[in-house]
């Protein structure tokens, strides 16, 4: 069965770096785009960064842009979200999440249990 | 960015009755609309794609309909575990932007 899993969440002080990582199996991961998504505590849902199924093409919210990098790695089944120059705002529970693949689409079908990320000094 | 705005924010109903929850784009977003249901401390789980494609699994109690800006969910008689939280999201261009949710409760 599809899983995703999540992973590198943790607490970090204002302007620190975590790195963020999503294990895929279940599935051909290399055929599938796939994205990050964030909740911040008792907030809704937002949308943070997709990259396609060979990383070639990649696009972030203007809220993570020039902080935060998205890549993958199809041998190893994974996703990852390098964050930098992190801010209180931040702070929520990360969701991968899987998105199309390369000859069908049906939205966000599987989604991770989320990591928590905390930026507090 | 397209803006998504959910109606109404809480719904109060009771188990058996009918519910129907909006979603209104600032522009089209042609049927590139999908639900979601969220429950406390879990993951969001994909209901509807597409407008009005139940994802797999999903009862056939859940239906969606709209395309362009107007969007509604509608669960037909409400089961206990139905409530919960509904996003709605669309992917017609970047950024995929989510509405601020509709709380069903009792």
């Amino acid at each position: 069965q599809v899983q995703l899993v999540e992973s590198g969440g943790g607490l970090v002080k204002p302007g620190g770096s975590l790195r963020l990582s999503c294990a895929a199996s279940g599935f051909t991961f290399s055929d599938y785009y796939m994205s990050w998504i964030r909740q911040a505590p008792g907030k809704g849902l937002e949308w943070v960064s997709f990259i396609s199924n060979s990383g070639t093409t990649i696009t972030y919210a203007d809220s993570v842009k020039g902080r935060f990098t998205i890549s993958r790695d199809n041998a190893k089944n994974s996703l990852y979200l390098q964050m930098n120059s992190l801010r209180a705002e931040d702070t929520a529970v990360y969701y991968c999440a899987r998105y199309c693949s390369s000859t069908r689409c049906s939205a966000y079908d599987y989604w991770g249990q989320g990591t928590l990320v905390t930026v507090s000094s | 960015e397209i803006v998504l705005t959910q109606s109404p924010a809480t719904l109060s109903l009771s188990p058996g009755e009918r519910a129907t929850l909006s979603c209104r784009a600032s522009q089209s977003v042609s049927s590139y609309l999908a639900w979601y249901q969220q429950k406390p401390d879990q993951a969001p789980r994909l209901l509807i794609y597409d407008a009005s494609n139940r994802a797999a699994g999903i009862p056939a109690r859940f239906s969606g309909s709209g395309s362009g800006t107007d969007f509604t969910l509608t669960i037909s008689s409400l089961e206990p575990e139905d409530f919960a939280i509904y996003y709605c999201q669309h992917r017609s261009v970047w950024p995929h932007t989510f509405g601020q949710g509709t709380k069903l409760e009792i």
